[in-house]
C-alpha cells in the first residue's frame, strides 16, 4: 500500500539554524501539505501546496517558513531561522488522485530547537 | 480558529466492548468530515471519512454517524480491541472549490481498551 514517508525521523539544531525537512508524498496525489502538533496539542495546518505552488497557508507560516517541489516526487518545507516554538512533530500529508478528499500523512518529522 | 472539538478527553473500555468516540464541529459551510487514529510517536492513520450528503458510512468495525442538525459527528468501534488503544481525532474540510481546504482537527480522545 503506497504510503507518505519523511525524513529524518527526528532533527535536532540550534536555535537560529535553518532545517529542511524532507517528504515524499503519494505518487498520483495532488496535493501536498504540512502540518505540526507540539507535544500533547492538536494538530495545526501550516500549508498546502498545488499545482506547484501554495495554495492556503495559516498564520503559522510566517516568512521563516518555505514549501518546495524540487522533482516529481519530493516536497520540503524549510524553517531559516528557528525558534524555540517551533520544536514540533512536523507531518507531510498528501491527497487528491484516487484518494479524493482524504489526507494520508506520514510517519512525522520530530523537531527539537535547543 | 477552532472550529471541531470532542465531548470526553478519555475513554475507557473492556475489550470486546463497542466504544462511542464523539465530536462536535461548529462550521456549517463543511462538507466533509474524517476520523484519524494516532498512535504514540506516530502520524495521524486514515479510518473513514464521511460527506455532508450522508448520514451514516460503515466500515471494517467501524461506522461513523453525521448529524447536521446538532453539527455531531461519531465514531463508533465495535468489539474493540487492544490495538485499538490510540488516540482519535476529527477533522472536518470546506469544499473550496478547485482547492482542497485546510482540515480543522479536534483536540483528540485517548481510547483505552483494557483486557
Amino acid at each position: 500500500e503506497p504510503e507518505v514517508t519523511q525524513t529524518p525521523s527526528h532533527q535536532v539544531t540550534q536555535m537560529g539554524q535553518e532545517v529542511i525537512l524532507r517528504c515524499v508524498p503519494i505518487s498520483n496525489h495532488l496535493y501536498f501539505y504540512w502540518y505540526r502538533q507540539i507535544l500533547g496539542q492538536k494538530v495545526e495546518f501550516l500549508v498546502s501546496f498545488y499545482n506547484n505552488e501554495i495554495s492556503e497557508k495559516s498564520e503559522i507560516f510566517d516568512d521563516q517558513f518555505s514549501v518546495e517541489r524540487p522533482d516529481g516526487s519530493n516536497f520540503t518545507l524549510k524553517i531559516r531561522s528557528t525558534k524555540l516554538e517551533d520544536s514540533a512533530m512536523y507531518f507531510c500529508a498528501s491527497s487528491g488522485g484516487t484518494s479524493g478528499r482524504a489526507l494520508y500523512f506520514g510517519p512525522g518529522t520530530r523537531l527539537t530547537v535547543l | 480558529g477552532e472550529s471541531v472539538g470532542l465531548h470526553l478527553p478519555t475513554l475507557s473500555v473492556q475489550e470486546g466492548d463497542n466504544s462511542i468516540i464523539n465530536c462536535a464541529y461548529s462550521n456549517s459551510a463543511s462538507d466533509y468530515f474524517i476520523w484519524y487514529k494516532q498512535e504514540s510517536g506516530k502520524g495521524p492513520q486514515f479510518i473513514i471519512d464521511i460527506r455532508s450528503n450522508m448520514d451514516k458510512r460503515q466500515g471494517q468495525r467501524v461506522t461513523v454517524l453525521l448529524n447536521k442538525t446538532v453539527k455531531h459527528l461519531s465514531l463508533q468501534i465495535a468489539a474493540t480491541q487492544p490495538g485499538d488503544s490510540a488516540v482519535y481525532f476529527c477533522a472536518e474540510n470546506e469544499n473550496r472549490g478547485s482547492t482542497l481546504g485546510r482540515l480543522y482537527f479536534g483536540r483528540g480522545t485517548q481510547l483505552t481498551v483494557w483486557p
